[in-house]
């Protein structure tokens, strides 16, 4: 079993839609959760942390669930510009900042 | 500031042929990391360094070496490239060691083997 695994895609919306990605990790003692974002032929960057609680930045919502080793980020309102792949990154714990990553969701917002 | 910066952006090797991929970062960090990226895949970290000095093999590091002489630069030697090493890529570098702490990405050079 993949340490993070997300469904590769791609995910084809419209623009205004609405999509969901969900991300499983294997480490039960992972304790920090983020989602990156990849433009083509670009390096990754930090969209957001996700929190226990669930955290949300404008149209992005991020949830964690524990008890099911998931992650998940919510899209709403796409736009054009939120075509990227999508990174989901979990901690290694006990390791000097060690973070495994998924291999990514593409997303692709038609216009 | 610049962050993160590498250098070069595109390189092609020949099998059996050296390099040494460049990065260096402005930002004081401590933390600074060294990834690959083959398509369609995730990242893969190869080294890592806790500071000047200090350098340990992270999940990929056959075929490769590093230093850390200063805080700003980490550069990445490839010994006998190989067709596997045929890659993107990515080094970065965060503050510390904090749980909720960022790692910034360079631009990533990207590697052909031939």
């Amino acid at each position: 079993r993949k340490e993070v695994e997300q469904d590769p895609g791609p995910f084809n919306v419209p623009e205004g839609a609405t999509v969901a990605f969900n991300c499983t990790y294997s480490n039960s003692a992972s304790q920090s959760f983020f989602w990156y974002r990849q433009d083509c032929r670009k390096e990754p960057k930090l969209l957001m942390s996700v929190y226990s609680s669930g955290n949300e930045d404008g149209r992005f919502t991020a949830q964690l669930n524990r008890a099911s080793q998931y992650i998940s980020l919510l899209i709403r309102d796409s736009k054009l510009s939120d075509s990227a792949t999508y990174l989901c990154v979990v901690n290694e714990p006990g390791s000097a900042r060690q973070l495994t990553f998924g291999s990514g969701t593409q997303l692709t917002v038609l216009p | 500031n610049a962050g993160v910066t590498q250098t070069p952006k595109f390189r092609i090797l020949k099998i059996g042929q050296s390099m040494t991929l460049q990065c260096a970062q402005d930002m004081n960090h401590n933390y600074m990391y060294w990834y690959r990226q083959d398509p369609g895949m995730g990242l893969k970290l190869i080294y890592y360094s806790v500071g000047a000095g200090i350098t340990d093999k992270g999940e990929v590091p056959n075929g490769y070496n590093v230093s850390r002489s200063t805080t700003e630069d980490f550069p990445l030697r490839l010994e006998l490239a190989a067709p596997s090493q045929t890659s993107v890529y990515f080094c970065a570098s965060s503050y510390s060691q904090g749980a909720r702490d960022t790692q910034y990405f360079g631009p990533g050079t990207r590697l052909t083997v031939l």
